[in-house]
């Protein structure tokens, strides 16, 4: 069964430094996601690609946040500077088209801590 | 406003038995899907069931089976003879398609379950 890869799982980095995050969806999936999730909270969105086009980055922070996806295929999110407060869980999904039957899958997600 | 409400931050069941976890949703979007995952402790979300706003019948997929009250904007998960292994942190979702929307997924604070042998 084809899955959302992604890595690291984990990484441990301190505050200033820039971390960055891979993931790789499921062959075909045209729409891909990258979500936050704070410990004991649900995944919040960060931004939203269909295909190479990001469609929604409202709630990415742009100062020190950016995310790519070159060929529509796999994709990249980059912290740089890292702060404290962005500790959490970073979960990627991706899912065929974004309609409202649509399934996001998501992979098992990077846990960074910033110290 | 929040879009997604879980007021049951923890739940426990006896192994075997059924389990009921409370979802409530607040949308003026007629078109809209909600789903239901689960996150064990290693921390992948793992999709379990949808239901669309325009869907007849409670969807159902196995143990797992949605109680769907669209007047009242519920959308209850019921888990049936609980197991060990379904112990974990549970979120119900919530997608708009209307007009304006991106289709992404708006997620509520979750639900803890806890299954007792």
């Amino acid at each position: 069964e084809a899955e959302v890869a992604q890595s690291p799982r984990y990484k441990i980095t301190e505050k200033s430094q820039a971390v960055a995050f891979w993931c790789d969806p499921i062959s075909g999936h045209a729409t891909l996601y990258w979500y936050r999730q704070i410990l004991g909270q649900g995944p919040e969105l960060l931004v939203q690609f269909q295909d190479e086009s990001v469609v929604d980055d409202s709630q990415l922070p742009k100062d020190r946040f950016s995310a790519e996806r070159l060929k529509g295929v796999d994709s990249t999110l980059k912290i740089q500077p890292a702060e404290l407060g962005d500790s959490a869980m970073y979960l990627c999904a991706s899912g065929r088209r974004a309609g409202r039957t649509d399934t996001q899958y998501f992979g098992p997600g990077t846990r960074l801590t910033v110290l | 406003a929040q879009k997604i409400t879980q007021t049951q931050p923890g739940m426990f069941v006896q192994e075997k038995e059924a389990v009921t976890l409370d979802c409530t949703y607040d949308t003026s979007d007629p078109s809209y899907g909600l789903f239901w995952y689960k996150q064990p402790s290693s921390g992948e979300m793992i999709f379990l069931i949808y239901q669309g706003s325009y869907d007849q019948q409670n969807a159902t997929e196995g143990r797992y089976s949605l109680n769907f009250q669209k007047a009242r904007k519920s959308a209850n998960l019921v888990i049936s003879a609980s197991q060990l292994g379904d112990s974990a942190m549970y979120f119900c979702a919530m997608r708009e398609v209307g007009s304006g929307n991106t289709g992404k997924l708006i997620f509520g604070q979750g639900t803890t379950l806890q299954v007792k042998p």
